[in-house]
């Protein structure tokens, strides 16, 4: 079964102090990896989707990369407002593609 | 602001009662989702429209119906529900299978 995996679980940061979120993956042929960001009582918000091994993607204080195994979402000088969960997900390959597996996320908490 | 609306943003109803959540897009997206999300917990899919034809169902209990008019709407009808139900219940909806997901900002259910 393929399983996607975050870590760490929950990260504290000072404003200012950068750092990166790590998302490991073992599907098998892999059709993309997306990125969303999530804030308390809202839905997903979609970020990036990186679909190949050395693909890059950046926006604002975010940037995301992908390799074979893993995806990594770096964070440069983080503001308050970049607080929030960080979730990773790969579409599934059972029922053609149709659904996709997410990892259980990583809590960002940006102290002033 | 989301591209998936979903409505009401809350609803709180008895264990008797007979509610339902509405979803609407119009990003041309012709799969839609439901999911059910619990505090501190990924999204769970519930169901996958594709084609307003119901393709995934992970075996979610009957008192959840799930109806699909047209390729823009989406809809949730609630009966009997129980209090271990009460969740944000997120709609989403995707283009081609390795596109991302595109969430609403859910509807926060609460079972007396």
């Amino acid at each position: 079964e393929d399983q996607v995996t975050q870590s760490p679980e929950a990260l504290r940061l000072q404003e200012g102090e950068s750092s990166s979120l790590n998302c490991s993956y073992t599907v098998s042929g892999l059709r993309g990896l997306f990125w969303y960001r999530q804030d308390p009582g809202k839905g997903p918000e979609f970020l990036f989707t990186l679909y190949s091994a050395g693909e890059e993607k950046e926006k604002e204080r975010l940037k995301a990369t992908l390799t074979k195994k893993e995806s990594f979402l770096h964070i440069t000088a983080p503001k308050p407002e970049d607080s929030a969960t960080y979730l990773c997900a790969v579409p599934d390959p059972w029922g053609g593609y149709q659904k996709v597996t997410f990892g259980t996320g990583t809590k960002l908490q940006v102290i002033p | 602001d989301t591209e998936v609306t979903q409505t009401p943003k809350h609803l709180v109803m008895g264990m008797t009662n007979k509610k339902s959540l509405k979803c609407e897009q119009h990003m041309g997206h012709r799969a839609m989702y439901w999911y059910k999300q619990k505090a501190k917990k990924p999204p769970e899919l519930m169901f996958v429209y594709s084609y307003e034809k119901l393709s995934i169902n992970e075996s979610v209990p009957s008192r959840f119906s799930p109806e699909c008019p047209n390729s823009s709407l989406l809809n949730l009808h609630l009966h009997a529900l129980q209090p271990e139900d009460s969740a944000l219940y997120l709609c989403a909806s995707r283009g081609r299978s390795n596109q991302p997901q595109h969430f609403g900002d859910g509807t926060r259910l609460s079972i007396l």
